[in-house]
Protein backbone atom coordinates (compact mmCIF):
# COMPACT_ATOMS: atom_id res chain seq x y z
CA UNK A 1 0.00 0.00 0.00
CA UNK A 2 1.21 3.35 -0.85
CA UNK A 3 1.79 5.79 1.86
CA UNK A 4 0.21 8.65 0.23
CA UNK A 5 -2.54 7.88 -1.89
CA UNK A 6 -4.34 10.40 -4.08
CA UNK A 7 -7.23 10.08 -6.96
CA UNK A 8 -5.40 10.55 -10.29
CA UNK A 9 -8.14 12.05 -11.76
CA UNK A 10 -8.20 13.47 -14.64
CA UNK A 11 -10.62 16.29 -13.16
CA UNK A 12 -12.23 18.00 -15.70
CA UNK A 13 -13.67 20.86 -14.70
CA UNK A 14 -15.60 24.64 -15.98
CA UNK A 15 -13.94 27.74 -15.81
CA UNK A 16 -15.51 28.85 -11.95
CA UNK A 17 -16.02 25.48 -10.79
CA UNK A 18 -15.55 24.38 -7.55
CA UNK A 19 -13.20 21.45 -7.11
CA UNK A 20 -12.07 18.96 -3.72
CA UNK A 21 -9.46 16.65 -3.84
CA UNK A 22 -8.43 14.17 -1.33
CA UNK A 23 -5.72 12.60 0.13
CA UNK A 24 -4.76 9.64 2.67
CA UNK A 25 -1.76 8.80 4.24
CA UNK A 26 -0.87 5.57 6.06
CA UNK A 27 1.93 6.67 8.27
CA UNK A 28 1.87 7.44 11.91
CA UNK A 29 5.07 9.33 11.85
CA UNK A 30 3.77 11.72 9.21
CA UNK A 31 4.74 14.85 10.86
CA UNK A 32 3.74 17.58 8.35
CA UNK A 33 1.61 17.79 5.55
CA UNK A 34 1.80 20.28 2.15
CA UNK A 35 -0.29 20.53 -1.26
CA UNK A 36 1.84 21.13 -3.54
CA UNK A 37 1.53 21.95 -7.24
CA UNK A 38 3.56 20.74 -10.63
CA UNK A 39 2.96 21.55 -13.83
CA UNK A 40 3.63 19.26 -17.05
CA UNK A 41 7.94 18.77 -17.02
CA UNK A 42 8.45 21.35 -14.38
CA UNK A 43 9.27 20.92 -10.80
CA UNK A 44 6.83 20.63 -7.78
CA UNK A 45 6.12 24.05 -6.17
CA UNK A 46 4.53 24.81 -2.63
CA UNK A 47 1.13 26.05 -3.30
CA UNK A 48 0.48 25.66 0.83
CA UNK A 49 0.98 23.86 4.32
CA UNK A 50 -1.90 22.13 6.00
CA UNK A 51 -2.69 22.71 9.61
CA UNK A 52 -5.37 21.06 11.44
CA UNK A 53 -6.97 24.08 11.73
CA UNK A 54 -7.75 24.52 8.46
CA UNK A 55 -6.28 27.25 6.38
CA UNK A 56 -7.10 29.46 3.41
CA UNK A 57 -5.14 30.98 1.10
CA UNK A 58 -6.96 32.70 -1.73
CA UNK A 59 -9.54 30.56 -3.51
CA UNK A 60 -7.58 27.46 -1.76
CA UNK A 61 -8.54 25.64 1.42
CA UNK A 62 -6.91 23.15 2.60
CA UNK A 63 -8.09 20.57 5.68
CA UNK A 64 -6.37 17.82 7.65
CA UNK A 65 -7.63 15.30 9.91
CA UNK A 66 -5.23 13.54 11.81
CA UNK A 67 -7.57 10.90 13.28
CA UNK A 68 -8.98 9.72 9.88
CA UNK A 69 -5.68 10.41 8.50
CA UNK A 70 -6.93 12.95 5.52
CA UNK A 71 -6.10 15.27 3.59
CA UNK A 72 -8.23 17.58 1.26
CA UNK A 73 -7.07 20.73 -0.96
CA UNK A 74 -11.01 23.10 -2.06
CA UNK A 75 -10.45 25.52 -5.22
CA UNK A 76 -13.07 27.94 -5.68
CA UNK A 77 -13.51 29.94 -8.85
CA UNK A 78 -11.45 27.61 -10.78
CA UNK A 79 -9.09 29.48 -13.09
CA UNK A 80 -7.86 27.94 -16.44
CA UNK A 81 -4.52 28.69 -14.82
CA UNK A 82 -5.10 26.27 -12.16
CA UNK A 83 -4.79 23.37 -14.53
CA UNK A 84 -1.82 21.31 -13.04
CA UNK A 85 -1.10 18.16 -11.36
CA UNK A 86 -1.60 18.48 -7.27
CA UNK A 87 0.32 16.72 -5.35
CA UNK A 88 -0.41 15.39 -2.01
CA UNK A 89 2.66 15.23 0.33
CA UNK A 90 3.71 14.16 3.82
CA UNK A 91 6.46 14.84 5.96
CA UNK A 92 7.48 11.64 7.81
CA UNK A 93 9.63 11.11 10.56
CA UNK A 94 11.01 8.15 12.18
CA UNK A 95 13.79 6.39 13.05
CA UNK A 96 16.50 9.81 12.71
CA UNK A 97 15.00 9.58 9.00
CA UNK A 98 12.64 12.77 8.11
CA UNK A 99 11.65 12.72 4.43
CA UNK A 100 8.81 14.04 2.28
CA UNK A 101 6.78 11.49 0.47
CA UNK A 102 4.56 12.52 -2.59
CA UNK A 103 1.12 11.22 -3.62
CA UNK A 104 1.02 10.19 -7.26
CA UNK A 105 -0.55 13.40 -7.79
CA UNK A 106 -4.01 14.14 -9.38
CA UNK A 107 -4.77 15.97 -12.26
CA UNK A 108 -7.21 18.94 -13.45
CA UNK A 109 -8.09 20.54 -15.96
CA UNK A 110 -10.26 23.73 -16.11
CA UNK A 111 -12.01 23.97 -19.41
CA UNK A 112 -13.09 27.37 -20.95
CA UNK B 1 11.25 32.14 -1.96
CA UNK B 2 14.61 30.75 -1.83
CA UNK B 3 16.13 29.55 -5.10
CA UNK B 4 17.61 26.36 -6.14
CA UNK B 5 19.24 25.75 -9.55
CA UNK B 6 19.89 22.86 -11.59
CA UNK B 7 22.57 21.77 -14.19
CA UNK B 8 21.91 20.48 -16.92
CA UNK B 9 18.25 21.22 -17.60
CA UNK B 10 18.64 18.33 -20.10
CA UNK B 11 20.95 15.79 -21.05
CA UNK B 12 21.35 12.92 -23.86
CA UNK B 13 23.59 9.94 -23.82
CA UNK B 14 24.82 6.78 -24.84
CA UNK B 15 24.52 3.69 -22.67
CA UNK B 16 27.29 3.00 -20.17
CA UNK B 17 28.64 6.81 -19.70
CA UNK B 18 27.95 8.38 -16.65
CA UNK B 19 26.60 12.03 -16.41
CA UNK B 20 26.50 14.69 -13.88
CA UNK B 21 23.94 16.79 -12.69
CA UNK B 22 24.52 19.27 -10.41
CA UNK B 23 21.89 21.23 -7.60
CA UNK B 24 23.21 24.77 -6.37
CA UNK B 25 21.17 26.99 -3.85
CA UNK B 26 21.75 30.72 -5.21
CA UNK B 27 20.64 32.24 -2.13
CA UNK B 28 21.22 30.40 1.04
CA UNK B 29 23.10 28.00 2.59
CA UNK B 30 21.78 24.28 2.40
CA UNK B 31 23.00 21.67 4.67
CA UNK B 32 21.04 19.24 3.65
CA UNK B 33 19.87 18.44 -0.15
CA UNK B 34 17.54 15.33 -1.56
CA UNK B 35 17.95 14.14 -4.82
CA UNK B 36 14.19 12.48 -6.54
CA UNK B 37 13.65 10.78 -9.77
CA UNK B 38 10.11 11.32 -11.09
CA UNK B 39 9.42 8.60 -14.01
CA UNK B 40 6.11 9.69 -16.25
CA UNK B 41 2.80 9.73 -14.74
CA UNK B 42 4.55 8.59 -11.89
CA UNK B 43 5.04 10.28 -8.05
CA UNK B 44 8.36 11.71 -7.00
CA UNK B 45 11.00 9.33 -5.14
CA UNK B 46 13.19 10.23 -2.81
CA UNK B 47 16.89 8.48 -3.93
CA UNK B 48 18.92 9.85 -1.35
CA UNK B 49 19.65 12.51 1.13
CA UNK B 50 22.84 14.54 1.31
CA UNK B 51 24.42 16.14 3.91
CA UNK B 52 27.30 18.72 3.45
CA UNK B 53 30.40 17.03 4.54
CA UNK B 54 29.33 13.51 5.13
CA UNK B 55 28.11 10.33 2.94
CA UNK B 56 24.62 10.35 1.56
CA UNK B 57 21.30 8.32 2.88
CA UNK B 58 20.23 6.72 0.09
CA UNK B 59 16.65 5.06 0.07
CA UNK B 60 15.98 1.24 -0.38
CA UNK B 61 17.07 0.04 -3.63
CA UNK B 62 18.68 2.78 -4.53
CA UNK B 63 22.46 1.53 -5.36
CA UNK B 64 24.35 3.76 -4.06
CA UNK B 65 27.33 2.83 -6.68
CA UNK B 66 25.33 4.24 -9.27
CA UNK B 67 24.26 7.43 -8.08
CA UNK B 68 27.38 8.90 -6.69
CA UNK B 69 26.70 12.20 -4.67
CA UNK B 70 28.66 14.47 -3.23
CA UNK B 71 27.91 17.88 -1.51
CA UNK B 72 31.14 19.36 -0.50
CA UNK B 73 30.07 22.82 0.17
CA UNK B 74 26.41 24.42 1.81
CA UNK B 75 25.46 25.45 -1.98
CA UNK B 76 26.56 22.91 -4.37
CA UNK B 77 25.86 18.90 -4.16
CA UNK B 78 26.25 16.22 -7.55
CA UNK B 79 24.87 13.63 -8.76
CA UNK B 80 26.93 11.23 -11.26
CA UNK B 81 24.56 8.77 -13.12
CA UNK B 82 27.69 6.37 -13.48
CA UNK B 83 27.38 3.34 -16.49
CA UNK B 84 24.07 5.02 -17.47
CA UNK B 85 21.29 2.68 -19.17
CA UNK B 86 17.94 3.44 -21.15
CA UNK B 87 15.89 2.84 -17.73
CA UNK B 88 18.05 5.69 -15.78
CA UNK B 89 15.82 8.03 -18.54
CA UNK B 90 14.32 10.36 -16.32
CA UNK B 91 13.11 13.55 -14.67
CA UNK B 92 16.27 14.23 -11.56
CA UNK B 93 15.02 16.95 -9.52
CA UNK B 94 17.26 18.25 -6.09
CA UNK B 95 15.60 20.51 -3.35
CA UNK B 96 17.11 22.07 -0.66
CA UNK B 97 17.07 22.21 2.71
CA UNK B 98 17.53 25.55 4.64
CA UNK B 99 19.16 25.52 8.36
CA UNK B 100 17.18 26.70 11.27
CA UNK B 101 13.29 26.58 12.43
CA UNK B 102 12.60 26.83 8.65
CA UNK B 103 13.73 23.66 8.50
CA UNK B 104 10.59 21.99 7.24
CA UNK B 105 10.93 23.26 4.04
CA UNK B 106 12.70 22.26 0.87
CA UNK B 107 12.65 24.45 -2.54
CA UNK B 108 12.85 22.16 -5.68
CA UNK B 109 15.00 23.01 -8.25
CA UNK B 110 13.65 22.95 -11.91
CA UNK B 111 14.43 19.44 -12.70
CA UNK B 112 17.32 17.77 -15.60
CA UNK B 113 15.95 15.44 -17.92
CA UNK B 114 17.94 12.42 -18.90
CA UNK B 115 17.70 10.49 -21.83
CA UNK B 116 19.91 7.54 -22.27
CA UNK B 117 19.95 5.76 -25.58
Amino acid sequence: RKEVEQDPGPFNVPEGATVAFNCTYSNSASQSFFWYRQDCRKEPKLLMSVYSSGNEDGRFTAQLNRASQYISLLIRDSKLSDSATYLCVVLIRDTGRRALTFGSGTRLQVQP
Amino acid sequence: GAVVSQHPSWVICKSGTSVKIECRSLDFQATTMFWYRQFPKQSLMLMATSNEGSKATYEQGVEKDKFLINHASLTLSTLTVTSAHPEDSSFYICSAQQPGPATRVQYFGPGTRLTVT
